[in-house]
């Protein structure tokens, strides 16, 4: 069975540039979470979907991120524009219908702004 | 401000050693507290997670303890290989719907 997906794995970006990471979660996976990890520093929280739906935005930084998933399959996350602080690893991760503690991390994307 | 703190950042222990780290929460409302194992170039991998109604689990070679009053838990590494050298992270979770909340990380090392 496939896992978490994500692509690109690097990204390499001038500031104010727009980046668009996509992420596609285990096959028949509802949920579907978004993470990120600044250099050092703890896995933060950014979003959380069930299906196509946004269930928890809290840990979206600002306006300049904005994250999709429609038909309920494949996400996005778009940042725009890129900002110096925007670097880190960000992190996708799935899991089944109703089960929410055990979830599946993709490799991540590895996003340096310059 | 963090809400899981981790500690140490990084561990070097010779073969057959327990690495142990430790994390500390302030939220009494958390109540699932898993461990994360991380090689480079791969995402996260649950390893083992426990529930504040148990004070020890074991799986294999893997223990977490947990102690409820202090708000502190820890993951044990019995008789340590070089295969286990990777990022660990522990976190905490007090949201039904799987938000985690995570510490740092440290990085652990296993020499042979």
């Amino acid at each position: 069975e496939a896992g978490v997906t994500q692509f690109p794995s690097h990204s390499v970006i001038e500031k104010g540039q727009t980046v668009t990471l996509r992420c596609d979660p285990i096959s028949g996976h509802d949920n579907l979470y978004w993470y990120r990890r600044v250099m050092g520093k703890e896995i933060k929280f950014l979003l959380h979907f069930v299906k196509e739906s946004k269930q928890d935005e809290s840990g979206m930084p600002n306006n300049r991120f904005l994250a999709e998933r429609t038909g309920g399959t494949y996400s996005t996350l778009k940042v725009q524009p890129a900002e110096l602080e925007d670097s880190g690893v960000y992190f996708c991760a799935s899991s089944p219908p109703f089960s929410y503690n055990e979830q599946f991390f993709g490799p991540g994307t590895r996003l340096t702004v310059l | 401000q963090q809400q899981v703190k981790q500690s140490p950042q990084s561990l070097i222990v010779q073969k057959g050693g327990i690495p142990i780290i430790n994390c500390a929460y302030e939220n009494t409302a958390f109540d699932y507290f898993p461990w994360y194992q991380q090689f480079p170039g791969k995402g996260p991998a649950l390893l083992i997670a426990i529930r504040p109604d148990v004070s020890e689990k074991k799986e294999g070679r893997f223990t977490i303890s947990f102690n409820k009053s202090a708000k502190q838990f820890s993951l044990h590494i019995m008789d340590s290989q070089p295969g286990d050298s990777a990022t660990y992270f522990c976190a905490a979770s007090m949201d039904s719907w799987g938000k985690l909340q995570f510490g740092a990380g440290t990085q652990v090392v296993v020499t042979p």
